[in-house]
């Protein structure tokens, strides 16, 4: 079964700083990731997702995430946070065949001060 | 560019009513895909159809079914409901055209139940 740890349910960082969210995937087979962004009463919107080839990955809005299989990761980055980047974010796996459901993690509040 | 439309956007009811949750897919997607996100929570995924026929199954309880449409519209009706119902019901589609197995998010369906 696979499955995805956010650690940190918050993050802080003030505006122009280093964003960093943690993502840990477990998988018995190659699996697609993916990271998705949630406002506040709204839907889901994909940031971003690794499915085979390069494994850095660049998505929407400045972030990009690095798929390390050494080590099970695929952290989300930024490199300098804005205030309209406060949201909630979800790390998600799927397996590699297609058609499959998304196994989500907990998810990380990111909070951006001024 | 259309998205996925989800209707109504909010619904209350009460104890041991019925609802029907309505989900369009992005055209020519057909994968459709119900998830559940309580309160604070991750989505959990219900179920999936392909092509109209129930492709995966989840933590879906035997009080909820779901059907795809020959249009590709899909309908998650909801009896007996229960306090523990309340939620946000994300509808997302997919299609495997080009290997591309994105799955797109509605705005979801707040569903109350009182």
């Amino acid at each position: 079964a696979q499955s995805v740890t956010q650690l940190g349910s918050h993050v802080s960082v003030s505006e122009g700083a280093l964003v960093l969210l943690r993502c840990n995937y477990s998988s018995s087979v190659p699996p697609y990731l993916f990271w998705y962004v949630q406002y506040p009463n709204q839907g889901l919107q994909l940031l971003l997702k690794y499915t085979t080839g390069a494994t850095l990955v660049k998505g929407i809005n400045g972030f990009e995430a690095e798929f390390k299989k050494s080590e099970t990761s695929f952290h989300l980055t930024k490199p300098s946070a804005h205030m309209s980047d406060a949201a909630e974010y979800f790390c998600a796996v799927s397996e590699d065949t297609g058609f499959q459901k998304l196994v989500f993690g907990t998810g990380t509040r990111l909070l951006v001060s001024p | 560019a259309a998205g996925v439309i989800q209707s109504p956007r909010h619904l209350i009811k009460e104890k041991r009513e019925t609802a029907t949750l309505k989900c369009y897919p992005i055209p020519r997607h057909d994968t459709v895909y119900w998830y559940q996100q309580g309160p604070g929570q991750d989505p959990q995924f219900l179920i999936s159809f392909y092509e109209k026929m129930q492709s995966d199954k989840g933590s879906i309880p035997d009080r909820f079914s779901a059907q795809q449409f020959s249009d590709y519209h899909s309908e998650l009706n909801m009896s007996s409901l229960e306090l523990g119902d309340s939620a946000l019901y994300f509808c997302a589609s997919s299609s495997g055209v080009g290997g591309n197995y994105e799955q797109y998010f509605g705005p979801g369906t707040r569903l109350t139940v009182t």
